[in-house]
C-alpha cells in the first residue's frame, strides 16, 4: 500500500530536549515536505526536499532542522524543542508527474511543557 | 494580502443542499490549483485538482476556476453528513511550493 508513515503520533516533551520525528514513504517521490498546522493558521511549510541531499527552507524554518540522507526518509529534528512549537506536524510526499499530487502522513501531535 | 485566503467558516449548509466554498489568490503565475479534505484530527486528503479555466467535475465534487479573478470555488451537490469536515485550497506556486489556505469548516447539518 502506498503510504507515508510517520513517528511518533503522539509525544509530549520538555523544553530543550532534542526530539526527532521519522517520516518514510515508499512511493519513490522525489519531493518530501514537513508541515505544521496550527488553529487559524492552515498549513505551514517548515522544510523541503526536492531530492536525495537537497533540502531548503520553507516558511518556517527556525528552530528546526532536516535532513535527506535516503529517498524514502525525511527525517524532522528539533534540537531544542520550545513550546511555541507545541503543534500537530504532517510530513508529506509528492512527485512532479500525475498533477502534483501529494500524499500526507497521519501526522505527529507534539507538545512541548 | 495573504497568498491564499478562504472563509473559515463554519459554513452551515442542509443535508442534501449544495455545498459553495470559495478561494482567493494573489499568486497570478499560480498554475495548479487544489482541494483537500481535513477531518478533525486527520490528515488532508486530496479531493480534487484543477489546471485550466472552467469547471471540473468528480462525483458530487465540481471545481471551479477563474485565473482572471484569481478564485477558484468547490461545489459540493447532495451534500451528506459525511462531508463535514474542514476543507483547505492550495494552490502550486513553484515546482517546489504548495500554499495552503487556512481552511473553511464545513457542517452539514440533518
Amino acid at each position: 500500500e502506498a503510504q507515508v508513515t510517520q513517528n511518533p503520533r503522539y509525544l509530549i516533551t520538555v523544553t530543550g530536549k532534542k526530539l526527532t520525528v521519522t517520516c518514510s514513504q515508499n512511493m519513490n517521490h522525489e519531493y518530501m515536505s514537513w508541515y505544521r498546522q496550527d488553529p487559524g493558521l492552515g498549513l505551514r511549510q517548515i522544510y523541503y526536499s526536492m531530492n536525495v541531499e537537497v533540502t531548503d527552507k520553507g516558511d518556517v524554518p527556525e528552530g528546526y532542522k532536516v535532513s535527506r540522507k535516503e529517498k524514502r526518509n525525511f527525517p524532522l529534528i528539533l534540537e531544542s524543542p520550545s513550546p511555541n512549537q507545541t503543534s500537530l506536524y504532517f510530513c508529506a510526499s509528492r512527485t512532479p508527474a500525475g498533477g502534483n499530487e501529494q500524499f500526507f502522513g497521519p501526522g505527529t501531535r507534539l507538545t512541548v511543557l | 494580502q495573504k497568498e491564499v485566503e478562504q472563509n473559515s467558516g463554519p459554513l452551515s449548509v442542509p443535508e442534501g443542499a449544495i455545498a459553495s466554498l470559495n478561494c482567493t489568490y494573489s499568486d497570478r503565475g499560480s498554475q495548479s490549483f487544489f482541494w483537500y479534505r481535513q477531518y478533525s484530527g486527520k490528515s488532508p486528503e486530496l479531493i480534487m485538482s484543477i489546471y485550466s479555466n472552467g469547471d471540473k467535475e468528480d462525483g458530487r465534487f465540481t471545481a471551479q476556476l477563474n485565473k482572471a479573478s484569481q478564485y477558484v470555488s468547490l461545489l459540493i451537490r447532495d451534500s451528506q453528513p459525511s462531508d463535514s469536515a474542514t476543507y483547505l485550497c492550495a494552490l502550486g506556486s513553484s515546482a517546489s511550493k504548495i500554499i495552503f489556505g487556512s481552511g473553511t469548516r464545513l457542517s452539514i447539518r440533518p
